[in-house]
């Protein structure tokens, strides 16, 4: 089934510490984007790519960097720069950057 | 599960009965909105769509309506269900930005 992937589900990371979010597709979609949601707050976007080797800051990259080597493939690293990583964090990707997004089911990271 | 929305609107109906539950969103110049269902714990779900060259449209039980002299947004759940129990929350773009997100209402249902 065609879907996108995330993982952990489940990441514990102690401060100062970098970690990594998995975001694979399989949708053949050309864009990809990364959210994070908080309590009470809607989805904001951290960062987003429209094509391979090329991505954008959305409203809140600070503390965070991402890669797009490949078409299927949407890493993002929430680096020791971030002051508040605890959240939840949410892949998605949608055709050609127009219609729907499709999410993935999360990362829950939290900082010990 | 995940704390999500802890903080959200929350919409309580009996089972059977319609939700209808509200979006007001900030962009005039939006012309697509999507209605997405979050469980906890999960990803959000697309439900409906519908461009602002429309007013109101049906799907499988569920109904938006959109009324762009306001910018309001609605989506009717006709029946609800057990399993329509979940945070809703609905998401604007104008065209080719990106889309911007309400915080959600949680919907439950009651037995």
């Amino acid at each position: 089934d065609g879907g996108i992937t995330q993982s952990p589900k489940y990441l514990f990371r102690k401060e100062g510490q970098n970690v990594t979010l998995s975001c694979e597709q399989n949708l053949n979609h050309d864009a990809m984007y990364w959210y994070r949601q908080d309590p009470g707050q809607g989805l904001r976007l951290i960062y987003y790519s429209q094509i391979v080797n090329d991505f954008q800051k959305g409203d809140i990259a600070e503390g965070y960097s991402v890669s797009r080597e490949k078409k299927e493939s949407f890493p993002l690293t929430v680096t020791s720069a971030q002051k508040n990583p605890t959240a939840f964090y949410l892949c998605a990707s949608s055709m050609q950057g127009i219609g729907e997004l499709f999410f993935g089911e999360g990362s829950r990271l939290t900082v010990l | 599960g995940e704390s999500v929305g802890l903080h959200l609107p929350t919409l309580s109906v009996q089972e059977g009965d319609n939700s209808i539950i509200n979006c007001a969103y900030s962009n005039s110049a939006s012309d697509y909105f999507i209605w997405y269902k979050q469980e906890s714990g999960k990803g959000p779900q697309f439900i409906i769509d519908i461009r602002s060259n429309m007013d109101k449209r049906q799907g499988q039980r569920v109904t938006v309506l959109l009324n762009k002299t306001v910018k309001h947004l609605s989506l009717q759940i006709a029946a609800t269900q057990p399993g329509d129990s979940a945070v809703y929350f609905c998401a604007e773009t104008p065209a080719g930005q990106n889309f911007v997100f309400g915080p959600g209402t949680r919907l439950s249902v009651l037995p």
